[in-house]
């Protein structure tokens, strides 16, 4: 079955520090990988997704993320945190249903708390 | 100009009542669906149409019921609502996908439901 693994359930980093957030996925084809924010009271923001190609995609706000079949991982990163990242943000999987690709599931998030 | 809006924003009341939460997207997409997000923020999907047609029923009780007017509206209706039904309700809508090509949701801001 397909699940979403967020290791991290709450990370604190100082501002202008950089970022790792963790995600690891169980899919037995080839996934379609997205990374959403959600900050607080609000709804979820699309960062960036994968699907196919260059295996480190770019996303808004300054993340990336890089795809790495062998480690079925697609950890999130920016290079230096701003205190407008601090969101709950969750990572998630496409499945097929149907034949068709249009189910999202997602993990549990990570909350990222940001020091001045 | 919101892209997916879902009506009311909050929504307090007593269990046992009959409610019925409103979505709306302006997105040309023609598929919709709603997710509930637990205490826990763990995001799972309950329903999903396509063009007005049920594609997605996961295990959700009979007092949940989706329904579609047309591919623009998803409207969800809960029926002698419990304790339990309490979470934050998201909407969101996407193009249906055969498995390639571009793919992603775009949310609502969400529906915070609260029971008691």
């Amino acid at each position: 079955a397909q699940s979403v693994t967020q290791p991290d359930i709450h990370i604190t980093v100082s501002e202008g520090a950089s970022l790792e957030l963790r995600c690891n996925y169980s899919y037995g084809a080839t996934p379609y990988l997205f990374w959403y924010v959600q900050s607080p009271g609000q709804g979820l923001q699309l960062l960036l997704k994968y699907f196919s190609g260059d295996t480190l995609v770019q996303g808004i706000k300054g993340f990336e993320a890089e795809f790495k079949r062998s480690q079925s991982s697609f950890n999130l990163r920016k290079p230096s945190v701003h205190w407008s990242d601090a969101a709950e943000y969750f990572c998630a999987v496409g499945a097929l249903y149907g034949g068709a690709t249009n189910k999202l599931i997602f993990g549990t998030g990570t909350l990222l708390a940001v020091q001045p | 100009d919101t892209a997916v809006s879902q009506t009311p924003k909050y929504l307090v009341t007593q269990m046992g009542n009959d409610k019925s939460i409103k979505c709306e997207q302006n997105l040309g997409h023609d598929t919709m669906y709603w997710y509930k997000q637990d205490s826990k923020k763990f995001l799972k999907i309950m329903f999903s149409y396509n063009n007005k047609e049920l594609i997605i029923n996961e295990t959700v009780p009979n007092r949940f019921s989706p329904k579609s007017p047309d591919k623009a509206h998803l409207n969800l209706h809960i029926n002698s609502l419990e304790l339990g039904d309490s979470a934050v309700y998201f909407c969101a809508s996407s193009l249906w996908d055969r498995g390639l090509g571009d793919y992603g949701y775009t949310f609502g801001s969400g529906t915070r439901l609260t029971v008691v």
